[in-house]
């Protein structure tokens, strides 16, 4: 039974530029939230995408979206890269209209220069 | 405004050493509470959770109690191994009501090191 996988590991960009980030649920879960964590802090929740559509959204800028595929898959993205989106960003999988626990990912650390 | 305190580290404890991590919590209603770990260099694992007040979450020698009237959902261990050193993040889920699951809010973690 797979876990959450996400892809890539590591990423570098360049202020400015856009990244796509990629995560795939663990197998049966059709939630997948997503999660910003900056060095030494605890993971602050970006949003939540369940039947293909965001749920839900924390106190983040519209540079960042995302989008979740029928096949329960799911990308962030985040355009016009600043210095402090630099962070290890979390994907989270559960089932939706139940009370679940979320399983995280290993995360993809993003480093923008 | 719904959040998590922890207690400051980092924490140093011998081998066999009693680990307390103090957790204490805002929020509206009931939510569930987590205790996550985080070993270097990977994501997070769920360690245990309580979803109603006096229960009590337990795995790998770990304890912890919602307690409702002090808002509280401290983790203990009764005895230390150089293995448990990761960085220990204290959360509660609160119910999204347009369906899907819940959304987390995390404290800031505590980092926790045993030594041999």
């Amino acid at each position: 039974d797979a876990g959450v996988t996400q892809s890539p590991t590591h990423l570098i960009k360049t202020r400015g530029q856009q990244v796509t980030l990629r995560c795939s649920p663990k197998s049966g879960h059709d939630t997948v939230s997503w999660y910003q964590q900056a060095l030494g802090q605890g993971p602050q929740f970006i949003f939540q995408y369940y039947e293909e559509e965001e749920r839900q959204r924390g106190n983040f800028p519209d540079r960042f979206s995302g989008h979740q595929f029928p096949n329960y898959s799911s990308e962030l993205n985040v355009n016009a890269l600043l210095l402090g989106d630099s962070a290890l960003y979390l994907c989270a999988s559960s089932l939706g209209l139940v009370q679940e626990t979320q399983y995280f990912g290993p995360g993809t650390r993003l480093l923008v220069l | 405004g719904n959040s998590v305190t922890q207690m400051e580290g980092p924490v140093t404890l011998s081998e066999e050493a009693f680990l307390t991590i103090n957790c204490t919590y805002t929020a509206t209603g009931y939510p569930s509470l987590f205790w996550y770990v985080q070993y270097p260099g990977e994501g997070l694992q769920l360690l245990l959770k309580a979803t109603k007040a006096d229960d009590k979450g337990s795995n790998k020698g770990f304890e912890a109690t919602y307690r409702k009237e002090t808002t509280s959902f401290h983790l203990e261990k009764g005895s230390v191994q150089v293995s448990d050193s990761a960085v220990y993040f204290c959360a509660l889920s609160l119910s999204i009501t347009q369906g899907g699951s819940e959304k987390l809010v995390f404290g800031k973690g505590t980092k926790l090191t045993v030594n041999p």
